[in-house]
C-alpha cells in the first residue's frame, strides 16, 4: 500500500526551529518528486517547497525561501523539512504529497500524507 | 493573496451543473497543466483532475475539467449532497514554484 506518514510537528516558539519528517511506503521513494503543502487554520492549501527525486533539485515558495530547507533520503525512504526563523504565520497543517504519475517537481498530488500541525507561538 | 484566482462560493441544487472557475497568467495556467482537488473538511486533499481534463481511476464522470488560455474550469455535473467540499485549483508556475487557488467552498442547497 502506497502511504505517506508525517511526523514532527508540534508547539514551537517564534525564532525557533522544526524538523517535519515524511516517511514514505509502497512506491519507488527515489524515482519521485516529492512536496510539501501546507494549509494554515482556516484557510486555503499553499504549496512549500518541492524536491527532485535525487534530491538535486530544489523549489521554495517566496514565503518560506531562506528559512526552510528541503531534503530527503533515499536509503530511508525519507522527506524532510527543517524550519528556521518560523513565525506565526507558519502555524498550519503540513502535507507531504507526491504522485507517480510524473517524476517532475510540479503540483500534480494523488498521494497525500494525514498531516503534521506546526503551532508557532509563545 | 493566491496567485490563482477562484470565486470563494459556489452552490447548486441536487442534479445541476455547478462550475468553477480558476484564473492564472501566461506564466502558470496559460504554459502549464492544470490540477483540481476536492477537501472534505478535516481530512487531505483529493486529486479530482489532472493533466487539465483527466480524471484518476475512482473519480466520478460526472466532474470534468477544461482550460483555455490562462484559465480552467471545474464542472460538476448531476450534483450531489456529498459533493459539498472545498475545491482548489493548482498550476507549476514558470518562476519554479508551486502555485494554489484560494479554494472554493461548493453548498449543496
Amino acid at each position: 500500500e502506497v502511504q505517506l506518514l508525517e511526523s514532527g510537528g508540534g508547539l514551537v516558539q517564534p525564532g525557533g526551529s522544526l524538523r517535519l519528517s515524511c516517511a514514505a511506503s509502497g512506491f519507488t521513494f527515489s524515482t519521485y518528486a516529492m512536496t510539501w503543502v501546507r494549509q494554515a487554520p482556516g484557510k486555503g492549501l499553499e504549496w512549500v517547497s518541492g524536491i527532485s527525486g535525487s534530491g538535486g533539485s530544489t523549489h521554495y515558495a517566496d514565503s518560506v525561501k531562506g528559512r526552510f530547507t528541503i531534503s530527503r533520503d533515499n536509503s530511508k525512504n525519507t522527506l524532510y523539512l527543517q524550519m528556521n526563523s518560523l513565525r506565526a504565520e507558519d502555524t498550519a497543517v503540513y502535507y507531504c504529497a507526491t504522485s507517480e504519475k510524473t517524476t517532475s517537481v510540479t503540483t500534480l498530488f494523488d498521494i497525500w500524507g494525514q498531516g503534521t500541525m506546526v503551532t508557532v507561538s509563545s | 493573496q493566491s496567485v490563482l484566482t477562484q470565486p470563494p462560493s459556489a452552490s447548486g441544487t441536487p442534479g445541476q451543473r455547478v462550475t468553477i472557475s480558476c484564473s492564472g497568467s501566461s506564466s502558470n495556467i496559460g504554459s502549464n497543466s492544470v490540477y483540481w482537488y476536492q477537501q472534505l473538511p478535516g481530512t487531505a486533499p483529493k486529486l479530482l483532475i489532472y493533466w487539465n481534463n483527466q480524471r484518476p481511476s475512482g473519480v466520478p464522470d460526472r466532474f470534468s475539467g477544461s482550460k483555455s488560455g490562462a484559465s480552467a474550469s471545474l464542472a460538476i455535473s448531476g450534483l450531489r449532497s456529498e459533493d459539498e467540499a472545498d475545491y482548489y485549483c493548482a498550476a507549476w508556475d514558470d518562476r519554479l514554484k508551486g502555485v494554489f487557488g484560494g479554494g472554493t467552498k461548493l453548498t449543496v442547497l
